[in-house]
């Protein structure tokens, strides 16, 4: 059974530039959420999508969106990258959502370093 | 607010040495649940165990051995006989009626 695959794994951005990374959760999972991982904040939670419906949204800027697929692959954008926007962007799939038992599976990440 | 501590940032130990690492959490909710997830430097969350607010009981997985004291907010986690490939970030986190919030994380160096 595949697990969560992210992309691209890694790229260089400048600033004002935006990105597009990509998520195709476990097969048969249907949420998918996003998180920011840097060495000062730690891991933060950006957003939930659940049957293409954004279900819960974390405190970051309007620059960071995101959309969800009918195949529940997801997609995250960042707009008006800023050197603070460098992080691992992590993205995990579950198979229902707003269930606090839900155990996330998480992909690998995909590594954004803003120039 | 939802709010896990994890103080220890590093730790390192030698190989086969017991190790501890210890997980504070803050929730006004009476249902909740704890996860400890293991990052390797592949960068993967790999997800270890899962208790809820309701079984205190500790738990044993081999070589991993968690502490759930609900008295003291506190859901430790304890590796026995340490192995280089234990070599991790460790985190602790706690959903209640938000997303998963996660600790800081616990960096930790086993040395052969």
């Amino acid at each position: 059974k595949a697990g969560v695959t992210q992309t691209p794994r890694y790229l260089i951005k400048t600033r004002g530039q935006q990105v597009t990374l990509s998520c195709s959760p476990i097969s048969g999972h249907r949420s998918v959420s996003w998180y920011q991982q840097t060495p000062g904040q730690g891991l933060q939670f950006l957003f939930e999508y659940f049957s293409e419906t954004q279900r819960n949204k974390g405190n970051f800027p309007g620059r960071f969106s995101g959309r969800q697929f009918s195949n529940s692959r997801s997609e995250m954008n960042v707009s008006t990258l800023e050197l603070g926007d460098s992080a691992l962007y992590l993205c995990a799939s579950s198979q229902l959502t707003g269930i606090r038992a839900n155990v996330l599976t998480f992909g690998a990440g995909s590594r954004l370093t803003v120039l | 607010a939802q709010k896990v501590t994890q103080a220890q940032t590093e730790i390192s130990v030698v190989e086969k040495e017991d190790v501890t690492l210890d997980c504070v959490y803050e929730t006004r909710d009476t249902t909740y649940y704890l996860f400890w997830y293991k990052q390797p430097p592949s960068g993967e969350l790999v997800f270890l165990i899962r208790r809820n607010s309701f079984d205190e009981q500790n738990e044993i997985s081999g070589r991993y051995s968690w502490n759930f004291q609900k008295s003291t907010s506190s859901f430790n986690f304890t590796i026995t006989a340490s192995q280089v490939v234990d070599s991790a970030v460790y985190f602790c986190a706690l959903s209640g009626n938000t997303p998963l919030v996660f600790g800081k994380g616990t960096r930790l160096s086993v040395i052969a």
